[in-house]
């Protein structure tokens, strides 16, 4: 079963342009982290942010977390083709038997047309 | 350092046949996962291994499906017999420390299974 909700589905935008992507999910959580997938590829991770924390930086990338709305958001500034991509976010969980376990939402398909 | 390794990349069966599916993981990375992964979703875990342990394995079909981690370094990943609806990616990902504190997995390229 999937936790995360992701939206959009589908995010087509011109180079240059900020890319936002949103995670709602449903469990307490100890982490919540964003991975990148190219097409026919694994998965890289991108970013990890705690429970406590409410917001991280990585390079382009802008990461938050609202845990009283159980929601986390992607920004990625200025964007590049290269970007094009599927982006999931995956939730760690926060005890008993889900401790350690990461969830993954369906993800969002990222297009940036040069 | 090498990456996690999978072979396959690539298979194609015939419905009823067996399958193995091979994964190295990062050197010194105690944690391993197997994840499937169905066309146009995200990952789903079948099991995790802390070196030799299979510590959750509540999503991995017993009934026909199978994995060991021998000496807690390289692991295989079985389906026998394989259906229909077992063709997806199969992933294996590995973390450098037990008791899940929330570390960054590090993903194979996966092996995309194909059943007829």
């Amino acid at each position: 079963s999937q936790q995360g909700e992701e939206d959009p589905q589908a995010l087509s935008i011109q180079e240059g342009e900020n890319a936002t992507m949103n995670c709602s999910y449903k469990t307490s959580i100890n982490n919540l982290q964003w991975y990148r997938q190219n097409s026919g590829r694994g998965l890289v991770h991108l970013i990890l942010i705690r429970s406590n924390e409410r917001e991280k930086h990585s390079g382009r990338l802008r990461v938050t977390l609202d845990t009283s709305k159980k929601s986390s958001s992607l920004l990625i500034t200025a964007s590049r083709a290269a970007d094009t991509a599927s982006y999931f976010c995956a939730t760690g969980g926060a005890g008993g038997t889900s401790y350690g376990k990461l969830t993954f939402g369906q993800g969002t398909i990222l297009t940036v047309h040069p | 350092e090498a990456g996690v390794v999978q072979s396959p990349r690539y298979k194609i069966i015939e419905k009823k046949q067996p399958v193995a599916f091979w994964c190295n993981p990062i050197s010194g990375h105690n944690t391993l996962y197997w994840y499937l992964q169905n066309l146009g979703q995200g990952p789903e875990l079948l099991i995790r291994y802390e070196n030799e342990e299979a510590v959750d394995d509540s999503q991995l079909p017993k009934d026909r499906f199978s994995a060991e981690r021998l000496k807690g370094v390289d692991s295989t990943l079985k389906i026998q017999p394989a259906e229909l609806g077992d063709s997806a990616v199969y992933l294996c990902a590995s973390s450098p420390r037990t008791s899940g504190r929330g570390d960054t997995q590090y993903f194979g390229p996966g092996t995309r299974l194909t059943v007829l």
